[in-house]
């Protein structure tokens, strides 16, 4: 069965130090790979995406990640971590399966960061 | 451009009651996804259309869950009866079909407490 995990429920990081928040997916081919934010009573933000070329693909607020194809890895990173950047943040697989353009989701990883 | 709206923010029905969720997605996106996201996990798709078509409703409980979306821009979202089990938050997104522009945009979401 196709899935997506985040092994860590929540990641604890001071502020000015790199975060990392992990993701690894069981998925057939070459999948695009997805990070989303989330604010309480918010709906999912987009960060970032890899779809192919750079292994390290940039996203918004200053966060990277880096894809892995030997590992089948997608982590998500950033140099220095602000308190704001306190949030709940998903991983999501888009298998390429002809005729649907359908997600899967991790579970969630909270993010805290400590002022 | 204005992102994609939701209806109601929040809604309080008791068990066996029926409700509906309205969404409207960013204008031009032929796609459009409803998520069922239960606290402590990632959304799960409900249904997908495309256009006004259904492309996957796998996930759909359809025996008390129904949804349309009949002029191919905005959707609604139905469950009669309800069950304490559908405490959740209700997301909508919607996406461009087009291979390289895979981003789904959500909306803030509708979250639903069955009492």
């Amino acid at each position: 069965a196709q899935s997506v995990a985040q092994p860590e429920d929540q990641v604890n990081v001071a502020e000015g130090n790199p975060l990392t928040v992990k993701c690894t997916y069981s998925v057939s081919g070459n999948p695009y790979l997805f990070w989303y934010v989330q604010y309480p009573n918010r709906g999912l933000q987009f960060l970032l995406k890899y779809i192919t070329g750079d292994n390290l693909v940039k996203g918004s607020y200053g966060f990277e990640a880096e894809f892995n194809k030997s590992q089948t890895s997608f982590h998500l990173k950033k140099p220095s971590a602000l308190v704001s950047d306190s949030a709940l943040y998903f991983c999501a697989v888009r298998p390429l399966t002809s005729g649907t353009y359908k997600y899967i989701f991790g579970t969630g990883t909270r993010l805290k960061v400590l002022a | 451009e204005a992102g994609v709206a939701q209806s109601p923010r929040y809604k309080i029905i008791e068990k066996r009651q029926s409700v509906a969720f309205w969404c409207n997605p960013i204008s031009g996106h032929a796609t459009l996804y409803w998520y069922q996201q239960i606290l402590g996990q990632g959304p799960k798709l409900l249904i997908q259309f495309q256009n006004n078509g259904v492309v996957d409703d796998s996930q759909l409980p359809k025996d008390r869950f129904s949804a349309e979306r009949l002029k191919g821009v905005d959707s609604t979202l139905k469950i009669q009866p309800a069950k304490l089990e559908d405490s959740a938050v209700y997301l909508c997104a919607s996406s461009l079909p087009r291979l390289g522009e895979e981003t789904q945009y959500f909306g803030p979401g509708t979250r639903l407490l069955v009492l």
